[in-house]
């Protein structure tokens, strides 16, 4: 069974078209998390989710909204999608936020976004 | 905020040991991580440093001084499947998890 699961694992489209990409745990974790990996391999968290509960928000377009409908899911949808969106996109889920261990992050396999 | 520097690239030979640096400024401190990718493939979880100090974990070690705000990883006996990225990432006073660009380390036979 895969701990993190996201699809699409590679997703090709066109400028300005609107996209979403899912993300699945089924480790029991109350946080989630949404980075975005670049070119330069910089890997940058976008949002964090905990219990459902937007808790870290960096400065990211609105055109990317997260959407957690459970403490299991948390989606991504973009919105005008532009050239420069294109990157790896990965899903990753802990424990909790505090405590010795809780933010051990695990990762999804990534999306990989290409914008044409 | 954090920032967190660590070289680029390093390059080693199979059976030989590689130390990658990594130092970081934080907003409070809450832990480090290190993390391998290998290309194309997602982050896994290689140590965690709350205490100053050296932590082993079988072939690799890691290292903390949370006075100097540096951290090492130390890889021994290399092997070629040790060629990756190796990342470190700090947990800050708020528990955000930020990371530094990463370490491609190329193991050559």
């Amino acid at each position: 069974d895969t701990a993190v699961s996201q699809t699409p694992k590679y997703l090709v489209t066109q400028m300005g078209n609107d996209k979403s990409i899912k993300c699945e745990q089924n480790l029991g974790h109350d946080t989630m998390y949404w980075y975005k990996q670049d070119s330069k391999k910089f890997l940058k968290i976008m949002f964090s989710y905990n219990n459902k509960e937007l808790i870290i928000n960096e400065t990211v377009p609105n055109r990317f909204s997260p959407k957690s409908p459970d403490k299991a899911h948390l989606n991504l949808h973009i919105n005008s999608l532009e050239l420069g969106d294109s990157a790896v996109y990965f899903c990753a889920s802990s424990r909790g936020t505090g405590g010795v261990r809780e933010t051990e992050a695990f990762f999804g396999q990534g999306t990989r976004l290409t914008v044409v | 905020g954090q920032s967190l520097e660590q070289p680029s690239e390093v390059t080693a030979v199979e059976g030989a040991i590689v130390q990658i640096n990594c130092t970081y400024q934080t907003s409070g401190f809450n832990g480090l991580f290190w993390y391998q990718q290998h290309a194309g493939e997602a982050p896994t979880f290689l140590s965690y440093n709350v205490l100053d100090g050296l932590e082993e974990k079988g072939r690799f070690s890691s290292f903390l001084s949370r006075s100097k705000g540096y951290s090492y990883l130390l890889l021994k006996e290399l092997q070629m499947k040790d060629s990756a990225s190796y990342l470190c990432a700090v947990r800050d006073g708020d528990y955000k998890l930020s990371f530094g660009a990463g370490t491609t380390v190329t193991v050559r036979a």
